[in-house]
């Protein structure tokens, strides 16, 4: 069964500056997918970024970029320039690829805090 | 982003009492989930859909619980008898089944609270 371990609960950021999420998960599987969801006050789930195994580049979505470590299973989240709106919920989701309908399994969450 | 709306945004249900949550997603989508959150606690897998079929269910999804899309739109989760463990937040989440386009996005989910 794969796992998916968020070993920090909170965490917070001063505004502008640069926060690092952590992430590592277990599997036996090489084919998957990576991402990280942001969960505001809303409740509202909204993907952040996602990294395919397969692929050795990181992954960058603006402000927001992945340092992907397959070897050593850890899916890090890189929040440059934090603003007060990344205050969030943040979990790191792990999919099997098997070219159709997979479940995500999710890790327990870091709650970000971005202050001013 | 593909669209995806859940109603009731908020539903309080008597314990005992059958609860339908709905998933209205836009067209084009092949796979359908449905996930809850316990307050505070992380998301869980509860079913996943495919062709008009459950493709897999987990240990939570027991015969309290069924899912169906009778119009070929809505998706529907059905509580028959909820319990007061059923108070969470329930999300529908939809994937197209494009190739190499495995993302899945989610609604806005209900917030069921059982009385």
């Amino acid at each position: 069964a794969q796992t998916v371990t968020q070993s920090q609960p909170e965490m917070s950021v001063q505004e502008a500056e640069t926060v690092t999420l952590s992430c590592t998960y277990d599997t036996s599987e090489s084919n998957y997918y990576l991402f990280w969801y942001k969960q505001p006050p809303s409740r509202q789930m909204i993907l952040v970024i996602r990294q395919e195994a397969y692929k050795q580049q990181n992954a960058t979505e603006n402000r927001f970029s992945v340092n992907f470590q397959k070897a050593a299973k850890s899916f890090s989240l890189k929040i440059s320039d934090s603003q007060l709106g990344d205050t969030a919920m943040y979990f790191c989701a792990f999919m099997i690829d098997q070219g159709g309908s997979e479940k995500l399994v999710f890790g327990k969450g870091t709650k970000l805090t971005v202050n001013p | 982003e593909p669209e995806v709306t859940q109603t009731p945004s908020h539903q309080v249900t008597q314990m005992g009492q059958e609860v339908i949550l709905r998933c209205v997603p836009i067209s084009n989508h092949l796979y359908f989930y449905w996930y809850r959150q316990i307050l505070g606690q992380k998301v869980e897998f509860l079913v996943s859909f495919y062709n008009n079929e459950i493709s897999e269910k987990s240990e939570i999804f027991d015969d309290q619980f069924s899912v169906e899309r009778p119009d070929g739109s809505n998706f529907t989760l059905k509580i028959r008898s909820t319990k007061l463990e059923d108070s969470a937040m329930y999300f529908c989440a939809v994937q197209t089944g494009q190739f190499g386009y495995n993302e899945q996005f989610f609604g806005p989910g209900t917030r069921l609270t059982v009385l």
